[in-house]
């Protein structure tokens, strides 16, 4: 399967600082999200985001499908965004067919 | 957003014991899948469960450990057999799009459960 890696593996900022999560992929891809998974285990989306740019409210995510990474931003962290985050990709593989496969997530800690 | 529930939150089970993990989903959904997490890991892709046929596992997984079924579109369950203290882990359930968000290409997830074996 598609090889996923994140840095950083951990991360603490103080509230209200900037950050930029990255994730490379080995292959090409017709899949990429980021999710967050907060205290409770919840995974939750952040973006479908397989090629370009998006944004929603504080957070913002760009993918470079042609040079095989994706980046995350947190603009002005607030305590709730504390959690992991995690990069996951897919493509189609004529054997497995259609496989969401993780990376190994950033976990972000934002202290007050 | 559209909703996908699990059965049970947690659980505590014996050594030798097995559990049944339901999935519900609250729209109908091609592609259902479960995942393992354990304590402090990623996510790993246990097996595809496909609607009406057996479930498409991936390596390292097998189907008399692991055995699910996936009766209609709204509805998978994936069975822990035999557990040992390594099945301690979160099992989580996800789909690939939902009519209520009319999303196709993202995947959402189950709140999981947590399964303690002792």
């Amino acid at each position: 399967g598609i090889q996923v890696e994140q840095s950083p593996p951990d991360l603490i900022l103080q509230e209200g600082a900037n950050s930029t999560l990255r994730c490379n992929f080995s292959d090409s891809v017709n899949n990429l999200q980021w999710f967050h998974q907060n205290p409770w285990g919840q995974l939750i989306n952040l973006f479908y985001i397989p090629s370009g740019t998006k944004q929603n409210g504080r957070l913002s995510a760009t993918t470079v499908a042609t040079e095989r990474y994706s980046l995350l931003y947190i603009s002005s962290s607030q305590t709730t965004d504390s959690g992991v985050y995690f990069c996951a990709v897919a493509g189609w593989d004529s054997n497995s067919g259609y496989a969401l496969n993780f990376g190994k997530g950033t976990s972000l800690l934002v202290t007050p | 957003s559209a909703v996908i529930s699990q059965k049970p939150s947690r659980d505590i089970c014996q050594r030798g014991t097995s559990l049944t993990i339901q999935c519900q989903v609250d729209s109908q959904v091609t592609m259902m899948f479960w995942y393992r997490q354990q304590p402090g890991q990623s996510l790993t892709l246990i097996a595809t469960a496909n609607q009406g046929s057996e479930a498409t596992y991936e390596s390292g997984f097998v189907i008399d450990k692991f055995p699910i079924s996936r009766p209609n579109l709204t509805f998978s369950t994936l069975t822990v057999s035999n557990m040992s203290p390594e099945d301690s882990s979160i099992y989580l359930c996800s789909v690939l799009g939902l009519a209520a968000t009319r999303t196709v290409d993202t995947q959402y997830f189950g709140p999981g459960t947590r399964l303690t074996v002792l």
